[in-house]
Formats: structure tokens, sequence, C-alpha cells
């Protein structure tokens, strides 16, 4: 079982406002990958880190969001200014190594008003 | 680029039959897939992985082979259970290991 942890599970704001999500990677686990489900399931790939590195991340993420995996800290994602489209399920995984599977925390569901 | 095709979005079962979810790809990488199941507000688990060709991979009752001739790998159990209904999602490494997730496969099964 996956013991990737994510907080809040749930999360409200209202247009224009900030939303700060956080994940603990699974212990030994130097990749972490974030996700968007959105409300038809569908995955889109955010950021992903190598301890705390950037490694690769899409434009919406490096407009609106940021994120950063400091060392002995969580790892966290942000939305500066919400819309309602970025309603959704926020996903944080974290692998082992290149290559190996990825293990998924629960989720932040964020509902933006 | 790289993507995955899942054609079923809904399966419906009555316990105890077999049932086999699709799934197709497309990379220019050699291929590392992933089938992922998701129950109600629940995390993605990992059900099966394979990057090997015509090499059945199995695990709590659902089997999968990887063949890279087709482009394919489909889900199988022979007898379902109440308790696998659930989402089921194929997904595929590509660059930077970013997985590419299909559409999903909502799967349904009755008494």
């Amino acid at each position: 079982n996956s013991k990737v942890i994510q907080t809040p599970r749930y999360l409200v704001k209202g247009q224009g406002q900030k939303a700060k999500m956080r994940c603990i990677p699974e212990k030994g686990h130097p990749v972490v990958f974030w996700y968007q489900q959105n409300k038809n399931n569908e995955f889109k790939f955010l950021i992903n880190f190598q301890n705390q590195e950037v490694l690769q991340q899409i434009d919406m993420t490096e407009k609106r969001f940021s994120a950063e995996c400091p060392s002995n800290s969580p790892c966290s994602l942000e939305i500066q200014s919400s819309e309602a489209g970025d309603s959704a399920l926020y996903l944080c995984a974290s692998s082992r190594d290149w290559g190996e599977e990825q293990y998924f925390g629960p989720g932040t569901r964020l509902t933006v008003l | 680029g790289d993507s995955v095709t899942q054609t079923e979005g809904l399966v419906t079962l009555t316990k105890g039959l077999p049932v086999m979810l699709n799934c197709t790809y497309q990379t220019t990488y050699s291929p590392f897939l992933f089938w992922y199941v998701q129950h109600l507000n629940e995390a993605p688990k990992l059900l099966l992985k394979s990057s090997t060709d015509n090499k059945r991979t199995e695990h709590q009752g659902f089997y999968a082979t990887l063949h890279k001739s087709s482009s394919s790998f489909h889900l199988q159990k022979s007898s379902v259970q109440l308790s696998d209904s659930a989402l089921y999602f194929c997904a595929l490494s590509g660059n930077y290991n970013v997985l590419y997730f299909g559409s999903g496969t909502k799967l349904t099964v009755e008494p």
C-alpha cells in the first residue's frame, strides 16, 4: 500500500485566491510527480522533481502554478490565483528511481467557487 | 507523441464472468506499461506493470501481456468479483517517466 501522504484532503477556495497543497512522498522516494485529475477522470501531468530539482513542467504550471520539494520538508503545489477550471483532484506520486513504478497519494480535492 | 487509448468507457458485468479491458498505446520509446485501479475517493493503486514483450504478468487475479507487435496491454480477469468495481486506467511511462494515462474504464460488477 502507498504511503504517500497528501494534505489537506479537501480544499475550497474562491476565484483569485491562493490554494496550497502538500505531499510527503514515500520514504526513500526521491522522484515526485504532481498530476491533475479532472471531473472526467482525465489525468494531466503538471510537474516532477528529483530530490529538490524540477525536471519537467507544463506551461500551465509555469504561469500560475508553483511547486517545490525542499529538503526535509513536504513537497508543495500552490496555485497563485485559483480559477474555476482548476477544480480537480490533485494527485502526488513518488517513485524510488527512474523507470520504477509510481505510488500515488489519495489526492487533494480542490473546489474553486 | 506518447498516448494511450482505452476503448471502453463503461463495462458492466455479472459476478463470476470474465472481463477484458482494452489498452493500446503509441510511443517512440521502449514501452513501459501499467494498469492502475482507482476505487471511489481513493488513490490510484498499481495493479500490473510490464516492459517485457510477450510475457504475462499477474497480480490479484488480474493478468496482462505486453504485445509490442500490436502495441497492446489488455487487462483480463477470469472471474470478476463485486470488489472489482472501480475505475481502471492503463498508463504509459514516457519521457522523464511522466505517466500518460488512458481515459479510464469504469467497471461495475453486479450480483
